[in-house]
């Protein structure tokens, strides 16, 4: 148990819906990353908090937001849904914005029919 | 660009040893983690080096070279939970941030 806590676990949806997926990272950490992964594809990165301020954007879509809220909880939303969308999104956390090791939650996994 | 290689498949056997690869070609590098993931879960993190060497943590080291944009990493007495993807990531500094750039991960199989 790597501390990081994602809900859902499970999220089935249908195309041209929004949903939004949750992540609390671990106690102590400022950094929240989110990434996507889709079936037989690597982790691909789509964006950092850090302390509550966005510090880096990857290969996000316009159709996806994200914020980190005071508590240090962070949230993802993704709008519009397609096909294509289905993965798995992983949250990931680590103690500041540098080279610190990244610790994964357990990963949401979407579904978009 | 960044770019970062790995082999697909690797299988081996029960307490043996499997060497897994990785080959990159990045700027502002800043070091080298290894994840495993199994399938479906999260990736769970292995080690990282920052300095060229050996790192060794019980049954699993991790080797760093800098200069040649090379790094490996090598599991000893296979077990059967070892069978798993090895993702290789890259921890670089690029636009006033770092972040780490991950390899499409090597798919291990340990046979009996």
């Amino acid at each position: 148990d790597s501390g990081v806590t994602q809900t859902p676990k499970h999220l089935i949806t249908a195309t041209g819906q929004r949903v939004t997926l949750r992540c609390s990272p671990r106690s102590g950490d400022l950094s929240v990353y989110w990434y996507q992964q889709s079936l037989d594809q690597g982790l691909q990165f789509l964006i950092q908090y850090y302390n509550g301020e966005e510090r880096a954007k990857g290969n996000i879509l316009e159709r996806f937001s994200a914020q980190q809220f005071p508590d240090l909880h962070s949230e993802l939303n993704l709008s519009s849904l397609e096909l294509g969308d289905s993965a798995l999104y992983f949250c990931a956390s680590s103690v500041a914005q540098h080279t610190d090791t990244q610790y994964f939650g357990p990963g949401t996994r979407l579904t978009v029919l | 660009g960044q770019n970062i290689d790995q082999p697909t498949e690797m299988t081996a056997t029960e307490g043996a040893i499997v060497q897994i690869n990785c080959t990159y070609q990045t700027s502002g590098f800043n070091g080298l983690f290894w994840y495993q993931q199994h399938a479906g879960e999260a990736p769970t993190f292995l080690s990282y080096n920052v300095l060229d060497g050996l790192e060794e943590k019980g049954r699993f080291s991790s080797f760093l070279s800098r200069s040649k944009g090379y790094s490996y990493l090598l599991l000893k007495e296979l077990q059967m939970k070892d069978s798993a993807s090895y993702l290789c990531a890259a921890s670089l500094f690029s636009g006033g941030y770092n972040k780490l750039i991950f390899g499409a991960g090597t798919r291990l199989a340990v046979h009996p």
